[in-house]
């Protein structure tokens, strides 16, 4: 069974442009998180996909962030325009319907580096 | 607000001692508290986790013990091996929800 897959492993923009992530959660998974972990620092939720629903967009830092997830396959998260502050790895996480937080898997995540 | 601290950013052990990874949490409704482990370039993987209910648990060397009262949790790892090098997260959760993470400890095990 494959994991949890990220793309890209890493990016690099000046501050201003647009970033657009993507995460393959595992087949299956209904669950699907997204989370950053900035400057070495905790790693915080961002929000919460349940199939292509929103479940809980609580900690999504602001509107400059968009996550989609259309089919309820893999999801995007859109960042436009980037700022210093973005900076971090963002992890992405998914587990099956009724385990929750109790079951995720993470990927690899995606370091982002606005400059 | 930081809910979940784990105020040791890193710890060295030698081969074979025991490993002592520390976490406090401020919020008492947190009822289930979970271990992950981060190499280089991956992501945390599930390691231990606990219930509110218990003040224990084991698996293998991994030993994870929780003290509510105190609102501490400790992650025991006896005997530490090399392989155990990376940065452990702490983690609390509230009724399946509202996950929190600690910074994480580097933890370096010397051969």
């Amino acid at each position: 069974e494959a994991g949890v897959t990220q793309f890209p492993s890493h990016s690099v923009i000046e501050k201003g442009q647009t970033v657009t992530l993507r995460c393959d959660p595992i087949s299956g998974h209904d669950n699907l998180y997204w989370y950053r972990r900035v400057m070495g620092k905790e790693i915080k939720f961002l929000l919460h996909f349940v199939k292509e629903s929103k479940q809980d967009e609580s900690g999504m830092p602001n509107n400059r962030f968009l996550a989609e997830r259309t089919g309820g396959t893999y999801s995007t998260l859109k960042v436009q325009p980037a700022e210093l502050e973005d900076s971090g790895v963002y992890f992405c996480a998914s587990s099956r319907l009724g385990t929750g937080f109790y079951e995720q898997y993470f990927g690899p995540g995606t370091r982002l580096t606005v400059t | 607000d930081q809910q979940v601290k784990q105020n040791s950013p890193s710890l060295s052990v030698q081969e074979g001692r025991i490993s002592i990874l520390n976490c406090d949490y401020t919020n008492s409704m947190f009822d289930y508290f979970l271990w992950y482990k981060k190499y280089p370039a991956e992501g945390p993987t599930f390691l231990i986790s606990i219930s509110s209910i218990k003040d224990k648990n084991e698996d293998g060397r991994f030993t994870v013990f929780l003290n509510k009262s105190a609102k501490h949790l400790s992650l025991h790892i006896v005997p530490s091996q090399p392989g155990d090098s990376a940065v452990y997260f702490c983690a609390a959760l509230y009724n399946n929800n509202d996950m929190r993470f600690g910074a994480g400890t580097r933890l370096t095990v010397k051969p």
